[in-house]
């Protein structure tokens, strides 16, 4: 069990809005240690989504957006097309395990 | 255009090493601004991060397989290397090497290789 809870699956259909969260505690999100999220597609390798709570890298459509306050994060997707099925995950960095954390993953499901 | 290549055996045995390369085209290793990852993913489950390495050999590694893990670079070739000892099968699984930049804390992975996919079996 990852440290970095999210939930197992989200699904909307195409156009609308849907958030994945990742909820951590005091010694991970709750540190202000900073969140990335990834997406991967099926059979490929994740690919940077948000790096630093909330910044896109060059590339990644403005559809994409990252959140954090307290000791959660969340990603949030809009106008959803059927090309962002795919899984993600949140990753930060836990003190008291001292070291890097990624959270157990959700599949998006485009209805 | 930087490009990060896994490279090893496939099918290791129980109690053996596993023995993987990453090797980096368009970057240097020896930059000061990122470190070199190991993220590995069981088949059907989530990814777990293994370690990572900076420039200067400074290494860090997941506590629950810090006992058998040994993450090391080579300039001279651009690459860097994980050891993984006394393998089970519980560390079948897609293994991808990845840079994390020093721009956020912890690092971010901004790429990746395409992972190899490496199992324990007798």
């Amino acid at each position: 069990q990852s440290v970095l809870t999210q939930p197992p699956s989200v699904s909307g259909a195409p156009g609308q809005r849907v958030t994945i969260s990742c909820t951590g505690s005091s010694s991970n999100i709750g540190a202000r240690y900073d969140v990335h999220w990834y997406q991967q597609l099926p059979g490929t390798a994740p690919k940077l989504l948000i790096y630093g709570n909330t910044n896109r890298p060059s590339g990644v459509p403005d559809r994409f957006s990252g959140s954090k306050s307290g000791t959660s994060a969340s990603l949030a997707i809009t106008g959803l097309q059927a090309e962002d099925e795919a899984d993600y995950y949140c990753q930060s960095y836990d003190s008291s395990l001292s070291g890097v954390v990624f959270g157990g993953g959700t599949k998006l499901t485009v209805l | 255009q930087l490009q990060l290549q896994e490279s090893g055996p496939g099918l290791v045995k129980p109690s053996e090493t596993l023995s993987l390369t990453c090797i980096v085209s368009g970057d240097s290793i020896s930059s000061t601004s990122y470190y070199w990852g190991w993220i590995r993913q069981p088949p059907g489950k989530g990814l777990e991060w293994v370690g990572s390495i900076y420039y200067s050999g400074s290494t860090y590694y997941n506590p629950s397989l810090k006992s058998r893990v040994t993450i090391s670079l080579d300039t001279s070739k651009n690459q860097f290397s994980l050891k993984l000892s006394s393998v089970t099968a519980a560390d079948t699984a897609v293994y991808y090497c990845a840079r994390g930049e020093t721009n956020t804390n912890p690092s971010n992975f901004d790429y990746w290789g395409q992972g190899t996919l490496v199992t324990v079996s007798s």
